[in-house]
């Protein structure tokens, strides 16, 4: 089963529109989400994070939106560029022992110019 | 910076052949990983190691073994290679509270 969904699996917007991106997981004692970006050819790269003791964690033109009790969460890009193309992946994890790092099959995004 | 290096980077083998995929990491992290990724179905993790001599099943571990002999090495080992091992494989570190996972830059592996 997956514990982490992303959606939609591909997005296209526009330069300079919002992009928003969906992630809902299951497991209740994850706490931590990351979103990684990944390039054509290269490895993911950690691009923002958030613990659920926010609800909103803001990076420049990358906010993430996080609902406790939907167990659910948003990456929105604001005034998007040519260069903010890559896929996008959520990512879940728990504990501070070492744990395991789970990913959702990711939503690759296009942006026109 | 943080350092993780996988080898080879790109390996074809036969089937029923025996495949060991290398990875060595510089960060003094305890956690270390690896994960498979498809087209559709993201990253998907097999095995993950907590330290040197342990090692966990993930999600998708049949088929795979690993290996982790020591802090900066952990190994994933396909002992009768099949096509549907075809993929790219990435092993990744991580710190105690799991803030940030660096990843290698990846291994393709066809199997025919």
């Amino acid at each position: 089963q997956q514990q982490v969904r992303q959606s939609p699996q591909s997005l296209t917007v526009w330069e300079g529109e919002t992009a928003i991106l969906n992630c809902s997981y299951e497991d209740s004692t994850f706490d931590y989400f990351p979103w990684y970006w990944q390039f054509p050819r290269e490895s993911p790269a950690l691009l923002i994070a958030i613990r659920p003791v926010s609800n909103k964690k803001e990076d420049g033109r990358f906010t993430i939106f996080f609902n406790k009790r939907e167990k659910k969460l948003s990456l929105h890009i604001t005034d998007s560029q040519p260069g903010d193309s890559a896929t996008y992946f959520c990512a879940a994890s728990a504990g501070t022992g070492g744990y395991k790092v789970v990913f959702g099959s990711g939503t690759r995004l296009l942006v026109s110019p | 910076e943080a350092a993780v290096t996988q080898s080879p980077r790109n390996k074809v083998a036969v089937t029923g052949g025996k495949v060991t995929l290398s990875c060595n990491q510089t960060n003094n992290h305890n956690n270390m990983y690896w994960y498979r990724q498809d087209t559709g179905h993201g990253l998907r993790l097999i095995h993950y190691s907590y330290g040197a001599g342990s090692t966990e099943k993930g999600d998708i571990p049949d088929g795979y073994k690993a290996s982790r002999p020591s802090q900066e090495n952990f190994s994933l080992i396909l002992e009768l290679a099949t096509p549907s091992q075809t993929s790219v494989y990435f092993c990744a570190s991580g710190d105690q509270g799991n803030t940030e996972v660096f990843f290698g830059k990846g291994t393709r592996l066809t199997v025919v």
